[in-house]
């Protein structure tokens, strides 16, 4: 079946530092999307990469999308203690969309 | 601005019970998706519909069954409740003509016991 794989699975960063979570799939993506969760919370969608090597910013947050469209990446520049959460990518194939295994994001103070 | 709701927010059953779980997606909305999320998982799709169509299955187990209704409120009937089926079940909801954007409810906890 489809595999969505993240790494690293956790990341303890201290607050200012960068972090960057990686998504690779076994197969070529319709389009991918990300979703930050907090804990106890649900998903939250932040962005959806549609096109081969496309690259989207949301302030701090750089997310981009292989040119063979099996990979991706999300870049948070310089960690404040709000960006704690799990950070999921969820590719799609057809109708369905299956969740990376996801990343669990520290901040130290 | 609305979004999707489940009920109920939290369910305790014993084992073989049967559970109901409900969504109401956002407003407009042609497409629900049912997810679970075992604990430290990431979300695993179970079954969406499209226009109150079943769209795909994925891996929804033989003992559960969905549906959508007329309003696009969508059930999850799950029967000979077992302890592994114990996570947070969360809907989607998203406007598959539009950004395809998922937007998530707050989820069900089930508990089996």
């Amino acid at each position: 079946g489809q595999q969505v794989m993240q790494i690293p699975q956790y990341q303890h960063v201290q607050e200012g530092e960068d972090f960057t979570t990686y998504c690779n799939s076994s197969t070529t993506l319709s389009n991918i999307q990300w979703y930050k969760q907090r804990p106890g919370g649900h998903p939250v969608f932040l962005i959806q990469l549609v096109k081969s090597g496309e690259v989207k910013k949301q302030k701090r947050l750089t997310f981009q999308f292989g040119e063979a469209k099996k990979n991706s990446s999300l870049h948070i520049t310089a960690t404040q203690t709000t960006d704690v959460g799990t950070y999921f990518c969820a590719g799609r194939w057809g109708n369905q969309f299956y969740f990376g295994t996801g990343t669990s994001l520290t901040v130290i103070p | 601005a609305a979004g999707v709701i489940q009920s109920p927010r939290h369910l305790i059953k014993e084992k073989r019970e049967t559970a109901t779980l409900k969504c109401y997606p956002i407003p407009r909305h042609d497409t629900v998706y049912w997810y679970q999320q075992g604990p430290g998982q990431d979300p695993q799709f179970l079954i969406s519909f499209y226009e109150k169509m079943q769209s795909d299955k994925g891996s929804i187990p033989d003992r559960f069954s969905a549906q959508q209704f007329s309003d696009y409120h969508s059930e999850l009937n799950m029967s000979s409740l077992e302890l592994g089926d114990s996570a947070l079940y969360f809907c989607a909801s998203s406007n598959r003509a539009g950004t395809d954007t998922q937007y998530f409810g707050p989820g069900t906890r089930l508990t089996v016991l």
